[in-house]
């Protein structure tokens, strides 16, 4: 049971390439969410799905996109990365309406 | 704009003292306010959470004060361990959808 699995957990990126970071969870929650942690601002929300086929933006949503094709899945996008996306990304998921999330190990990308 | 407003930044107790971390907001309608431990390298977990129908709530070593009125919440960490050296974030939501963070406390506790 790994719960929440999140790769690449480093990566260099170059101002205006893309890449996708994965997210696959194996707890059968609906609920998947994207976060990014910067120092002094905590964590903030970028997108979140409540199931399949459903997608909604969070605080920070400019320069992202997040499909959910699978209960399982929930990659971030990055079409074209800027500096100001080099961050620490967490994907959480939680189960039905207690408000508990359960987070990945993190992503650290830095963006050149 | 921070919705949850946390201090202090960082705090550096002595192995048995008390730590002590204040949280703030002001959206009303925000039902449930959880604390999140994390340690290095890692994701944070959930530490307890509180409802805003009652004013504290204890678990172990940890407390949550929750003051309504003032819309304030605070954790208290008795009895404070080096295995408590972490970083402590408060939250709060509505409905669970979507959780606002505060800045984070680094807690440091001496040997």
């Amino acid at each position: 049971n790994a719960g929440v699995t999140q790769t690449p957990k480093f990566q260099v990126l170059k101002t205006g390439q893309s890449m996708t970071l994965q997210c696959a969870q194996d707890m059968n929650h609906e609920y998947m969410s994207w976060y990014r942690q910067d120092p002094g601002m905590g964590l903030r929300l970028i997108h979140y799905s409540v199931g399949a086929g459903i997608t909604d933006q969070g605080e920070v949503p400019n320069g992202y996109n997040v499909s959910r094709s699978t209960t399982e899945d929930f990659p971030l996008r990055l079409l074209s990365a800027a500096p100001s996306q080099t961050s620490v990304y967490f994907c959480a998921t939680r189960t039905g309406n207690t408000g508990e999330l359960f987070f990945g190990e993190g992503s650290r990308l830095t963006v050149l | 704009q921070q919705q949850v407003k946390q201090s202090p930044q960082s705090l550096i107790v002595q192995k048995g003292g008390i730590s002590i971390i204040n949280c703030a907001y002001e959206n009303t309608a925000f039902d449930y306010f959880p604390w999140y431990q994390q340690f290095p390298g890692k994701g944070p977990a959930l530490l307890i959470a509180i409802r805003p129908d009652v004013s504290e709530k204890k678990e172990g070593r940890f407390t949550i004060s929750f003051n309504k009125s003032a819309k304030q919440f605070s954790l208290h960490i008795m009895d404070s361990q080096p295995g408590d050296s972490a970083t402590y974030f408060c939250a709060a939501t509505t409905g669970g959808y979507k959780l606002s963070f505060g800045a984070g406390t680094t807690v440091t506790v001496r040997a």
